[in-house]
């Protein structure tokens, strides 16, 4: 059971460069959020989905584009890479929406992306 | 707006002891609060969950608990280990249009020396 896999694990881009982060999980879950985690800042939510074929702005979504074609894949774009995009990311899933029941957030092992 | 404040930053205990973690938010109308724990260079693992019609819960030697009126939720270890030793946070998961996000705090890096 692999649970959520992050594609890849490390990345350097150079500014202006676009790449794409692929999130996997095998858990049938329906939900599926990207984060970025930025040293002071916390964990800060980019985009979530909420089934296949939606996809919502979480609170940082500038910059960033976001795909969920298969309820196992969740897509996290950059067009136009930007230092300030430099992080590490982080994609989890759920079940039912975060918190609701017994159901908690799966994470996966995250990726870093610096851009220079 | 949400905020989640730990306290506090970092945490250094002597293997053994009982230890308190602190979590607040400012915004009481929270649907669930959740503790999670992230190994260096790791996802986060999520360690307990409590709903807001609950006081705590508790796993194994963790004890989690939330007060939602005075928005403040502790996380107990009891007997530390130095395989505690990781970075706790709190996430705090709204109501109405914030419920599909998680509200983090910076965390609380611990250190549990043998």
């Amino acid at each position: 059971n692999a649970g959520v896999t992050q594609t890849p694990k490390f990345r350097v881009l150079k500014t202006g460069q676009s790449m794409t982060l692929l999130c996997a999980q095998d858990m049938n879950h329906e939900y599926m959020y990207w984060y970025r985690q930025d040293p002071g800042m916390g964990l800060r939510l980019i985009h979530y989905s909420v089934g296949e074929g939606t996809t919502a702005k979480g609170e940082v979504p500038d910059g960033y584009n976001v795909s969920r074609l298969k309820k196992q894949n969740f897509l996290l774009g950059l067009e136009s890479a930007a230092p300030s995009q430099t992080s590490v990311y982080f994609c989890a899933s759920s079940y039912t929406p975060p918190g609701y029941g017994a159901n908690v957030l799966t994470f996966g092992a995250g990726s870093r992306l610096t851009v220079l | 707006k949400q905020e989640v404040t730990q306290i506090p930053a970092a945490l250094s205990v002597p293997e053994g002891e009982n230890l308190v973690l602190n979590c607040s938010f400012t915004d009481s109308a929270i649907y669930n609060l959740q503790w999670f724990r992230q190994d260096p260079g790791k996802g986060l693992t999520s360690l307990l969950l409590i709903q807001s019609s609950q006081r705590e819960q508790t796993s194994g030697r963790l004890n989690a608990s939330l007060d939602k009126s005075s928005g403040r939720s502790t996380l107990y270890i009891a007997a530390s280990q130095p395989g505690d030793s990781a970075t706790y946070l709190c996430a705090a998961i709204g109501t109405g249009a914030g419920s599909y996000q998680l509200t983090f705090g910076k965390g609380t890096k611990l250190s549990v020396i043998p």
